[in-house]
């Protein structure tokens, strides 16, 4: 059965770093664009960031553009998010989601916190 | 502002239908058939419920059926059960700067 995990979730300072990674089973990894979202506290939805089966085509949302980098590791059947420059408002359970235009399978997701 | 609109809420009782709207423009909602909505309980992930703007996954009820009108998509769940109380965001494909776009969410309560 296909399966997402996230990981590397965690609380760090306003201007930190963090790189969070999903580990995916039950399925051809490298047959597939993956994406990440998120959710703020009492949020709603918000995609951030897309990555197309072979890497070659990589998509962000305007609010990340610059501060985070989407990658994936097809031999280790991985997606990550390296976040840099962390502000309050990046706050919030980040999903990572199989995607074939329609977002099938998600992770359990993992809370970034960005506090002081 | 999310770039599609939702209601912020809708309510029925058990055994009655409601429809969610989801409104957008012609970059989005109207000028593709890629129109999905999920569904997430509170602390859960979200879950497909409809893709391609009317086609269930493998395992969804029949209960829930969606349908599109120009810029307007709809989601529809017949025969409320308590279960449905969740809240609903429709996304779309969009020809914008990114890929895909999502609404704001609705919150379902059944009385």
């Amino acid at each position: 059965q296909v399966q997402l995990v996230e990981s590397g979730g965690g609380l760090v300072k306003p201007g930190g770093s963090l790189r969070l990674s999903c580990a995916a089973s039950g399925f051809t990894f490298s047959d597939y664009y993956m994406s990440w979202i998120r959710q703020a506290p009492g949020k709603g939805l918000e995609w951030v960031s897309y990555i197309s089966s072979s890497g070659s085509t990589i998509y962000y949302a305007d609010s990340v553009k610059g501060r985070f980098t989407i990658s994936r590791d097809n031999a280790k059947n991985s997606l990550y998010l390296q976040m840099n420059s962390l502000r309050a408002e990046d706050t919030a359970v980040y999903y990572c989601a199989r995607d074939g235009i329609q977002l099938d399978y998600w992770g359990q997701g993992t809370l970034v916190t960005v506090s002081s | 502002q999310s770039a599609l609109t939702q209601p912020a809420s809708v309510s029925g009782s058990p055994g009655q239908s409601i429809t969610i709207s989801c409104t957008g423009t012609s970059s989005d909602v109207g000028g593709y058939n890629y129109v999905s909505w999920y569904q997430q309980h509170p602390g859960k992930a979200p879950k497909l419920m409809i893709y391609d703007v009317s086609n269930r996954p493998s395992g969804v009820s029949n209960r829930f059926s969606g349908s599109k009108s120009g810029n307007t998509a709809s989601l529809t769940i017949s025969g409320l059960q308590a279960e449905d109380e969740a809240d609903y965001y429709c996304s779309s494909y969009t020809s914008s700067s990114t890929p895909s776009v999502f609404g704001g969410g609705t919150k379902l309560t059944v009385l």
